[in-house]
């Protein structure tokens, strides 16, 4: 069975722009969680979806938002991109909400 | 590799010993735990969980154990190998919502 596929891998965007990143749960998995990931602050929550419905939300501003598709998908998208928003970016499924969550090896963003 | 955190607690160990990574959790009505590990440019791998009912649950070489009067949980590895070498994330979840995560512990496992 395929393991938690996120793309891309590496992204480089410039101050002002908008990104979309995308995840692929392993399958049968429904729900769906976003982690933003930097050696100040460590793993930090983002988001969680589950059938195709936001669950949880983390602290963060308005322009990190994301959505799930019919098919367990998700992609997250930041807009207006800030220095600060450069870090590791990680997908994690599971089978349901708070099950073992299962992660992808993450979307490098460096923001210039 | 990517540095997962830079200013991390670290526990350095020789190879062939015990390695024991503690972590304290915040909600004493969390009620499942999990150890994860991560390795560098990768994501965090499960390694093994536990729930509140249970004061130790042992696998492959790792034991769990919960200590819930002082919100505790350690991570036990026998006979560290290089290959443990990695950032240890403990997870704590209550009522079945989204987990919390730990700071991390580096482990260095050195010959």
């Amino acid at each position: 069975k395929a393991g938690v596929t996120q793309t891309p891998r590496y992204l480089i965007k410039t101050r002002g722009q908008q990104v979309t990143l995308s995840c692929s749960p392993i399958s049968g998995h429904r729900s769906v969680s976003w982690y933003q990931q930097t050696p100040g602050q460590g793993l930090q929550f983002l988001f969680e979806y589950f059938s195709e419905t936001q669950r949880n939300k983390g602290n963060f501003p308005g322009r990190f938002s994301g959505r799930q598709f019919s098919n367990s998908r998700s992609e997250m998208n930041v807009s207006t991109l800030e220095l600060g928003d450069s870090a590791l970016y990680l997908c994690a499924s599971s089978l349901v909400v708070g099950d073992i969550q299962y992660f992808g090896a993450g979307t490098r963003l460096s923001v210039l | 590799g990517e540095s997962v955190g830079l200013h991390l607690p670290t526990l350095s160990v020789q190879e062939g010993d015990n390695s024991i990574i503690n972590c304290a959790y915040s909600n004493s009505a969390s009620d499942y735990f999990i150890w994860y590990k991560q390795e560098s440019g990768k994501g965090p791998q499960f390694i093994i969980d536990i729930r509140s009912n249970m004061d130790k649950r042992q696998g492959q070489r790792v034991t769990v154990l919960l200590n819930k009067t002082v919100k505790h949980l350690s991570l036990q590895i026998a006979a560290t190998q290089p290959g443990d070498s990695a950032v240890y994330f403990c997870a704590e979840n209550y009522n079945t919502d989204k987990l919390i995560f730990g700071t991390g512990t580096r482990l260095q496992v050195f010959p």
